[in-house]
């Protein structure tokens, strides 16, 4: 069955980075386009950007523009998702998504989330 | 990118017929027949309920529809269940290859 298992919690500092992984199983990976998405904490998903998993390509949200940065390996079945120059606001569960349906926003499997902790 | 609007909360009583809106612009639900539906239960994961406007993957129950006019898509969820209370967010493909959320809706099930 298709499955993403990503890495676990993280605490960071503001200024600082943090890099989640997503390992998928149970599919074509690279036959896909993996989406991010976060959720602050008793608030409403966020679309972050995607990567196709085949060719790399990548699109962005203009609200973390130059600060996200998704990437993937396609022999370890895993996308990557980079956020950078962390605050308090950054803090949040982010989930990878699969598109089911040849990018058309159809979301139909999702990771356990992560919870990253931004904290002085 | 602004969040699509959707209406704090809704609530209905079991049996009862419930519709949650989501109301975008020309720019993305007007424009486009992209619009997906999620539920998510407290502290779980979102599941997909709807997409391409109306069209519901295999599992979920046929008493969730959705359909859309102009810059509104809308989801009915009829013959309510206590199960069925959760948050819904609607999404729509905004151009561009980017994708935009609701502000999600809380569905009490009286």
């Amino acid at each position: 069955q298709v499955q993403f298992v990503q890495s676990g919690a993280e605490v960071k500092k503001p200024g600082a980075s943090v890099k989640v992984s997503c390992k998928a199983s149970g599919f074509t990976f690279s036959s896909y386009v993996i989406h991010w998405v976060r959720q602050a904490p008793g608030q409403r998903l966020e679309w972050m950007g995607w990567i196709h998993a085949g060719n790399a390509n990548t699109k962005y949200s203009q609200n973390f523009q130059g600060r996200v940065a998704i990437s993937r390996d396609a022999s370890a079945s895993t996308a990557y998702m980079e956020l950078n120059s962390l605050r308090s606001e950054d803090t949040a569960i982010y989930y990878c998504t699969r598109d089911w349906l040849d990018n058309s926003g159809s979301f139909d499997s999702w990771g356990q989330g992560t919870l990253v902790t931004v904290s002085s | 990118q602004s969040a699509l609007t959707q209406p704090r909360s809704v609530s209905g009583s079991p049996g009862q017929s419930v519709t949650i809106s989501c109301t975008g612009t020309r720019s993305d639900v007007g424009a486009y027949n992209y619009v997906t539906w999620y539920q998510q239960h407290p502290g779980k994961v979102p599941k997909f309920m709807m997409y391409d406007v109306s069209k519901r993957p295999s599992g979920v129950p046929d008493r969730f529809s959705g359909s859309k006019s102009g810059n509104t898509a809308s989801l009915t969820i009829s013959g309510l269940q206590a199960e069925d209370e959760a948050d819904y967010y609607c999404c729509s493909y905004a151009g561009t290859y980017t994708w935009v959320f609701g502000g999600g809706t809380t569905l009490t099930v009286l």
